[in-house]
């Protein structure tokens, strides 16, 4: 069956430090998103991509960059962890638009 | 651009009583419109989507939405819940026109109790 993996379920890091939350999908979709999830905002958009060597940036993006170099992953990269980005984040992909966005099992991370 | 307003944080109801979650939203374009549901310590799931036709959709558990455009409300209904729907709820909009990022709610959290 097609899945979306998040790696690592949780992750515990120091300030300054730079880390990569991995999200593997074998749907085939075209579209990846990543959010992050904290109490009282609901989930939000860092960013997203429409397909192979295409990002854009979402509504919380600073501090945080993607790439896509097929049309399976979209590793998120946090380039210096701060205390502010402690969080959960989820990945997910969907078909097009209109269509169900499936979503990862999320990563917690804490930077201390 | 769009934006989603969860009118409650929190619902508490008894088992087997009715509940209305409660989802409105503003856009310049035309919309589709989700709810999505998490269970404790797991990823989003789809529950149903208006993207259109008819006004009222519904869920293969027994929830229904309806998209009520004079409004820009799209709230979510349960004639009669179960414990196993306590869960958080999330209500979230995408513009129709070729793209698919969406613009989330806060959540609601729904405490069903015996």
């Amino acid at each position: 069956d097609a899945e979306i993996t998040q790696s690592p379920r949780h992750k515990i890091t120091e300030t300054g430090r730079q880390v990569t939350l991995a999200c593997h999908q074998t749907w085939n979709h075209n579209n990846m998103f990543w959010y992050r999830q904290d109490l009282g905002h609901g989930l939000r958009l860092l960013h997203y991509s429409y397909g192979v060597q295409d990002t854009n940036k979402g509504e919380v993006s600073d501090g945080y960059s993607v790439s896509r170099s097929n049309t399976e992953d979209l590793p998120l990269t946090l380039e210096s962890a701060a205390s502010s980005q402690t969080s959960v984040y989820f990945c997910a992909s969907s078909e097009g638009p209109g269509e169900t966005q499936y979503f990862g099992p999320g990563t917690r991370l804490l930077v201390l | 651009a769009q934006s989603v307003t969860q009118l409650d944080s929190q619902v508490p109801v008894f088992e087997e009583a009715p509940v209305e979650l409660r989802c409105n939203y503003s856009s310049s374009v035309s919309v589709y419109l989700f709810w999505y549901v998490q269970y404790p310590n797991q990823g989003l799931q789809l529950l149903l989507k208006y993207l259109s036709g008819s006004t009222l959709v519904e869920s293969i558990n027994g929830f229904e939405a309806e998209f009520n455009k004079s409004q820009t409300s799209f709230h979510l209904r349960k004639p009669s819940v179960h414990i196993s729907d306590t869960a958080e709820y999330f209500c979230a909009v995408s513009g129709s026109g070729g793209y698919n990022k969406l613009i989330f709610g806060a959540g609601t959290r729904l405490a069903v109790h015996p």
